[in-house]
């Protein structure tokens, strides 16, 4: 598999919740608790704001959520703001060493 | 703090290679990894490849192997990623991350803007 499958968009309104899913194979999310996902705004460094499925590194409001079902992981965002309008980008090991990232997803707050 | 500053924007032809340096400080360099993970314009992010910190052992994506070479120096805290026989396609910005232990990219650098062109 050379990339994860990731709607190319999503959007919801301020306050609302939206879900962003991120599709694998057993040989990667499917295989291995080493999901992690990133932020990224214009211009800048992807930004860590979920690992191992479902963890969030200080500092990243618990309105990010991250969960796993067989081959497939998600992203929920909660309480949508304006600040969360960015790409994000799920990623997996994949075994050997190696691991691959998704083809982002454009969130667009309303 | 954590900080990895990489070095600054490159311009190549076809068929040259490219070194990048990413220097690191505000953490002990041999316990982490460092990944490196290109994006090209308008386009999403994709791994490089990954070197330990501590060995210099390497993992790297298919479609570079044979292609790219990472090293490690210690004594400066710095890694370092080649890409030989460039092409248009590896026309990118090239980032370093450090890997937190679990494969994931916790602390990344700048970016490396990296343009192939005759």
């Amino acid at each position: 598999q050379s990339v994860l499958t990731q709607p190319p968009s999503a959007s919801g309104s301020r306050g609302q919740s939206v879900t962003i899913t991120c599709t694998g194979t057993s040989s990667d999310i499917g295989g291995y608790d080493f999901v992690s996902w990133y932020q990224q705004h214009p211009n800048r460094a992807p930004k860590l704001i979920i690992y191992e499925v479902n963890q969030r590194p200080s500092g990243v409001p618990d309105r990010f959520f991250g969960s796993k079902s067989g081959n497939t992981a998600s992203l929920t965002v909660s309480g949508l703001r304006t600040e969360d309008e960015a790409d994000y980008y799920c990623s997996s090991y994949t075994g050997a060493g190696t691991s691959i990232f998704g083809g982002g997803t454009k969130l667009t707050v309303l | 703090q954590v900080q990895l500053v990489q070095s600054g924007p490159e311009v190549k032809r076809p068929g040259a290679s490219v070194k990048v340096s990413c220097k690191t400080s505000g953490y002990i360099f041999t316990s982490n990894g460092i990944s490196w993970v290109r994006q090209a314009p308008g386009q999403g992010l994709e791994w490089v490849g990954w070197i330990s910190g501590s060995d210099g052992n390497t993992a790297d994506a298919e479609r570079f192997r044979g292609r790219v070479l990472m090293t490690i120096d210690e004594s400066t805290s710095t890694a370092y990623m080649e890409l030989r026989s460039l092409t248009s396609d590896d026309s990118a910005t090239y980032y370093c991350a450090r890997d937190k232990g679990d494969f994931t990219r916790d602390f990344w650098g700048q970016g490396t803007r990296v343009t192939v062109s005759s």
